[in-house]
């Protein structure tokens, strides 16, 4: 199963409306995490089964979708969450595919 | 609270193994999973493998089967990523990365610091 996302990188500024899209090759259900990633640390859970908000992750933060289409919103962009999002598919699991990133940068 | 510490850089030469160690605390070593991703520079996350600590039982990525071990340690809660016949390829930072049982479709939900292995003749 491939993920795409989209944008590869986005320019926004500090409270903006920000969307990134994860597509799926084919259906996975709801088994789709988003991770967030800063220069040299590892990933961050941010939202399991397409929609479940972790614990302790601002709620400016939300996801949906199912089968093949995704979307993670940042309703109001923070200076903390300029960094590197993945989508990761875990239909397939223990196999884990990984989308190929959207970097968010500071206008 | 739940701490993966993993080993430290490495610098190997083609052709070499690497052994990286990944030491968890803070969680039943019976509940959970053990995966491995790693990222080589500038580029996205790849999905390894996988054990089971209860059983040892492992799950490789189909581009790294022939070349990579997964092993656990039960008295020391330690578990090893062993990846042979290294090339410039390899270079890259290596994750471990757990898995609660029961969540294992909800994504990973504790990760390593990172091991960078550099590749280089």
């Amino acid at each position: 199963i491939q993920l795409t996302q989209s944008p590869s990188s986005l320019s926004a500024s500090v409270g903006d409306r920000v969307t990134i899209t994860c597509r799926a090759s084919q259906g996975i259900r709801t088994y789709l995490a988003w991770y967030q990633q800063k220069p040299g640390k590892a990933p961050k859970l941010l939202i399991s089964a397409a929609s479940t908000l972790q614990s302790g992750v601002p709620s400016r933060f939300s996801g949906s979708g199912s089968g093949t289409d995704f979307t993670l919103t940042i309703s109001s962009l923070q200076p903390e969450d300029f960094a590197t999002y993945y989508c990761q598919q875990l239909n397939s699991y223990p196999s884990g595919t990984f989308g190929q990133g959207t970097k968010v940068e500071i206008k | 609270q739940v701490q993966l510490v993993q080993s430290g850089p490495e610098v190997k030469k083609p052709g070499a193994s690497v052994r990286i160690s990944c030491k968890a605390s803070g969680i039943t070593f019976s509940t959970y999973y053990m995966h491995w991703v790693r990222q080589a520079p500038g580029e996205g996350l790849a999905w390894m493998g996988i054990i089971n600590p209860r059983g040892g039982s492992a799950n490789y990525a189909q581009r790294f089967q022939g070349r990579i071990t997964l092993a656990r340690d039960t008295a020391t809660s330690t578990f090893y990523m062993d990846l042979s016949s290294l090339n410039f390829d390899d270079t890259a930072v290596y994750y471990c990365a757990a898995v609660v049982a029961g969540r294992e479709q909800q994504g990973f939900d504790y990760w390593g610091q990172g091991s960078l292995v550099t590749v280089s003749s």
